[in-house]
């Protein structure tokens, strides 16, 4: 979805070395979130966030940290990158809707093209 | 969360409906069915949802037991470009809006 953009891509990088993956979203939603896929896995939530000041860790969030910098952007960052953190890595936005009633509201993410990270 | 079990891998013709089961049976009153698909190493790509009654989209169609323990999600007519990683999810609708994935069915299009 073109709406929501990560950089880089595909990074390849050294045991040891800070990395930091951005993410950004054109849909003016509040909620941000990365998540990180395993090969012939689904997908593992890292952090997340409802608005700029509102951070959670998720399942998995040793060995990352996350910053976000306005509404916008979403940043994930492996202090002291390790190989087992080789993955595909992918931000989502929502926007939680309340239909008529209390049980009509639902959200939907909006994922991003995802990063490929290869920790050597 | 309720777990979910989805069948590792299902095939289907071309043109074919797609009929994917789900078996949620420690479903809450109050969880939803989420059903998201993931085209090789793409991000994942909403489909549609439910609490109890069957919905349908411009997309597929969705089929829930009337004691929710299991549903089904229908492509109608399959294409080679349905082939995908459907995802299963139930979900509580609360402020901590987290999906959790299982590993999915891997469905294969055929011509």
């Amino acid at each position: 979805d073109a709406d929501v953009t990560q950089t880089p891509r595909n990074r390849i990088t050294k045991t040891g070395k800070r990395i930091m993956l951005e993410c950004s979203q054109t849909k003016g939603h509040d909620r941000m979130y990365w998540y990180r896929q395993d090969p012939g896995l689904g997908l593992q939530l890292i952090y997340y966030s409802f608005d700029v000041k509102d951070i959670n860790k998720g399942e998995i969030s040793d060995g990352y940290s996350v910053s976000r910098q306005a509404q916008a952007k979403f940043s994930l960052s492996l202090e002291s990158a390790i190989p087992n953190q080789t993955a595909l890595y992918f931000c989502a936005t929502s926007d939680l809707r309340t239909g008529g009633t209390l049980l009509a509201g639902y959200n939907e993410q909006f994922f991003g093209p995802g990063t490929r990270l290869t920790v050597l | 969360d309720a777990k979910t079990t989805q069948p590792p891998s299902m095939d289907c013709a071309e043109g074919r409906a797609a009929n994917l089961p789900c078996n949620h049976s420690t479903i809450s009153g109050n969880e939803y069915v989420y059903w998201y698909r993931q085209i090789h190493s793409q991000g994942p790509q909403y489909i549609i949802h439910g609490l109890k009654n069957n919905e349908t989209n411009e997309m597929a169609s969705l089929i829930i037991t009337e004691d929710r323990k299991s549903s089904t999600l229908i492509l109608p007519h399959a294409t080679l470009r349905d082939t995908a990683v459907y995802y299963c999810i139930v979900r509580v609708r609360r402020n901590t809006d987290k999906l959790i994935f299982g590993t999915g069915t891997r469905l294969q299009v055929f011509p």
